[in-house]
């Protein structure tokens, strides 16, 4: 079984300034990470995700995610946000097989001008 | 072109009722998810077909809650004798074959409140 803990329920930040999301994931083995954005009464959409190769991911959107093993961190992180970077980030893992994503429990990124 | 479509966007029942959720997936994606969402939190699995058949429906709460896709494209969710705690966001998600390389795309989902 695996889970994902998304440390931070909410980060406010200032337009322009630089931002990380945390993720952090347990499982028995290797997985693939996946990030999404939700905004208000919309679905959701996939930001970035690692399968394998370099750990460095970049995404839409100029956002970008390190893969850490042992760490067992996948961070999302932008270095200048806007607001329309405003809403609900998503960590997800995969279940090794490819049919089912477990979701942490989102990040609410508030841009303030 | 048109993405995953989701009907109604927002259902209110009551105690007991049995109500229907329907998803239209992307044209010619094989695989369908299922997951719920609760109020500030994460999706939740529920159910996933590829094609006609629930390839893998482990993450359905109880015996309330059923799901079909009889012809391999739209899929309905079921649930019978609703309850006040079956409150939540019911989304659907599609791709093209299930694996990790292909991207599950998701609709904008059902907001289902039982009163």
């Amino acid at each position: 079984a695996q889970s994902v803990t998304q440390l931070d329920s909410q980060v406010p930040v200032f337009e322009e300034a630089p931002v990380e999301l945390r993720c952090n994931y347990s499982s028995s083995v290797s997985v693939y990470l996946f990030w999404y954005v939700q905004y208000p009464n919309q679905g959701l959409q996939l930001l970035l995700k690692y399968l394998s190769g370099s750990t460095l991911v970049k995404g839409i959107n100029g956002f970008e995610a390190e893969f850490n093993k042992s760490q067992t961190s996948f961070h999302l992180r932008k270095p200048s946000v806007h607001i329309s970077d405003t809403a609900e980030y998503f960590c997800a893992v995969d279940n090794n097989a490819g049919n089912m994503l477990t979701f942490g429990g989102g990040t609410r990124l508030m841009v303030k001008p | 072109g048109a993405g995953v479509s989701q009907t109604p966007s927002n259902k209110v029942t009551e105690k007991g009722k049995y109500v229907e959720l329907r998803c239209d997936p992307i044209s010619g994606h094989t695989a369908l998810y299922w997951y719920r969402q609760s109020l500030g939190q994460g999706p939740e699995f529920l159910i996933y077909f590829q094609g006609t058949g629930a390839a893998d429906d482990s993450g359905l709460p109880n015996d309330r809650f059923f799901a079909v896709r009889p012809e391999g494209s739209v899929s309905t969710l079921k649930i019978q004798r609703t309850e006040r705690g079956d409150s939540a966001v019911y989304l659907c998600a599609s791709s093209f074959l299930a694996g990790d390389s292909y991207e599950q795309y998701f609709g904008p989902g059902t907001r289902l409140t039982v009163t």
